[in-house]
């Protein structure tokens, strides 16, 4: 399988617990994306990542939350201090720079925070 | 402030009949409109992409169209399968090349 691949899929964790996610792109994409998506919405921009550089992040990524690329191939998505509130899909896109409208999505993590 | 909506928010249809997803977006300027279709505990997957001189996209029985002076999208699936039980996710790329503006989507489920 070539696709966006994300781990662990589901993730069950007590409030103030520390969680990483992690996600391994398609192998050629240079770009890597995180999103979060709550119930009954659509994804919400949370980070994204050109190589290895870190080019935006949304201000949804408060200062328990920190994404890493440190080598330009897989991503790692940290949550410290996990709040009930951070219960959601966690999604991984990666694309092209050339075709930046191209992002292909992994299956997310779930997490629930207790 | 969501710069895209999706109406209806949900939908019962039966296998084998055709139905239409709408999509607003005030996103300006525009790029690219996507319809995505994302399996419940899934990722999304691309059904569509179009750009502003676009008109309409199909890919199987799914069709998208696109007018960009009203600033609407549409989807419509022909000859409903159960496996279309899904929500479909209109999404549109402004100037940003990579920031893309979501909508909350569309439940569609299918039955017998």
């Amino acid at each position: 399988d070539t696709g966006v691949s994300q781990n662990p899929r589901h993730k069950i964790t007590k409030r103030g617990q520390n969680v990483t996610f992690r996600c391994d792109p398609i192998s050629e994409h240079n770009r890597l994306y995180w999103y979060r998506q709550t119930l009954g919405q659509g994804p919400e921009f949370l980070t994204y990542f050109q190589n290895e550089a870190q080019l935006e992040k949304s201000r949804l990524l408060s200062d328990r939350f920190s994404a890493e690329r440190p080598k330009g191939s897989f991503s790692t998505l940290e949550i410290q201090r996990t709040e009930q509130g951070d219960s959601a899909m966690y999604l991984c896109a990666s694309s092209l720079s050339i075709s930046p409208y191209e992002q292909y999505f992994g299956p997310g993590t779930r997490l629930t925070v207790t | 402030k969501n710069q895209v909506e999706q109406s209806p928010q949900s939908l019962i249809i039966l296998e084998g009949k055709n139905c239409t997803l709408q999509c607003n977006y005030t996103v300006s300027p525009f790029s690219n409109l996507r319809w995505y279709k994302q399996d419940t505990g899934r990722g999304p997957v691309s059904l569509t992409i179009m750009t502003f001189s676009e008109n309409t996209k199909s890919n199987g029985r799914y069709t998208a169209t696109l007018d960009a002076d009203t600033k609407q999208s549409s989807l419509h699936i022909t000859a409903s399968q159960l496996s279309d039980s899904a929500s479909y996710i209109c999404v549109v790329g402004g100037s940003n090349d990579y920031k893309l503006s979501f909508g909350a989507g569309t439940t569609v489920t299918v039955r017998a």
